[in-house]
């Protein structure tokens, strides 16, 4: 089925531990986006790709890092983990000016 | 400060009963405003899209609802399914900004 995928669904990391969580879409989308979604908070945008070669910082970009790999790929890396940053990651696509987004099922990370 | 807030933060309500869910928000510029379902351990999925010139949209057992003047949008849900226990966000879109609710948690019980 078309769509965004992630991976690895689950993550457990160790404070200073590094990490990349992978996202792809199979939609052909120019625009590609990494959010946190933390207990009793809206989502929240990390980094996001306008186009493939471009990336752009979003509310929350301290700690991360991004690579928008080609057009399918767009992966989100901690260089070193700490424990604000346990949340749910999540991945979307789409077009700009198209309202709709697409939306990977996420990555539960926990960070002790 | 840009803000979008719903109410209530959770709700139970009994299978075939409606609901109503809340929203209300101040972000300028506004472009348009979207509801999302958020199943549990999922992504969100978008039900509806509204912009300023709408005043009601409906997908199926879903109406959302916009009043541009007062700033204030609802999702209306009618005769509800065990499949509708969920949360439910409301999202402002501002010249391709989206501003995130943080959602209303909904239980249907059986």
């Amino acid at each position: 089925n078309a769509g965004v995928t992630q991976t690895p669904k689950f993550q457990v990391l160790k404070t200073g531990q590094s990490m990349t969580l992978q996202c792809a879409q199979d939609m052909n989308h120019n625009s590609m986006y990494w959010y946190r979604q933390d207990p009793g908070m809206g989502l929240r945008l990390i980094y996001y790709s306008a186009s493939e070669g471009t990336t752009d910082k979003g509310e929350v970009p301290n700690g991360y890092n991004v690579s928008r790999l080609n057009k399918r790929e767009f992966s989100l890396r901690l260089e070193s983990a700490a424990p604000s940053q346990t949340s749910v990651y999540f991945c979307a696509s789409s077009e700009p000016g198209n309202y709709g987004y697409t939306f990977g099922s996420g990555t539960r990370l926990t960070v002790v | 400060k840009n803000q979008v807030e719903q109410s209530p933060q959770s709700l139970i309500i009994l299978e075939g009963k409606n609901c109503t869910l809340q929203c209300n928000y101040t972000v300028s510029p506004f472009s348009n405003l979207r509801w999302y379902k958020q199943d549990t351990g999922r992504g969100p999925v978008s039900l509806t899209i509204m912009t300023f010139s709408e005043n009601t949209k409906s997908n199926g057992r879903y109406t959302a609802t916009l009043d541009a003047d007062t700033k204030q949008s609802s999702l209306h849900i009618t005769a509800s399914q065990l499949s509708d226990s969920a949360s439910y966000i409301c999202v402002v879109d501002s010249n391709y900004q989206l501003i995130w609710g943080a959602g209303t948690k909904l239980i249907i019980k059986p």
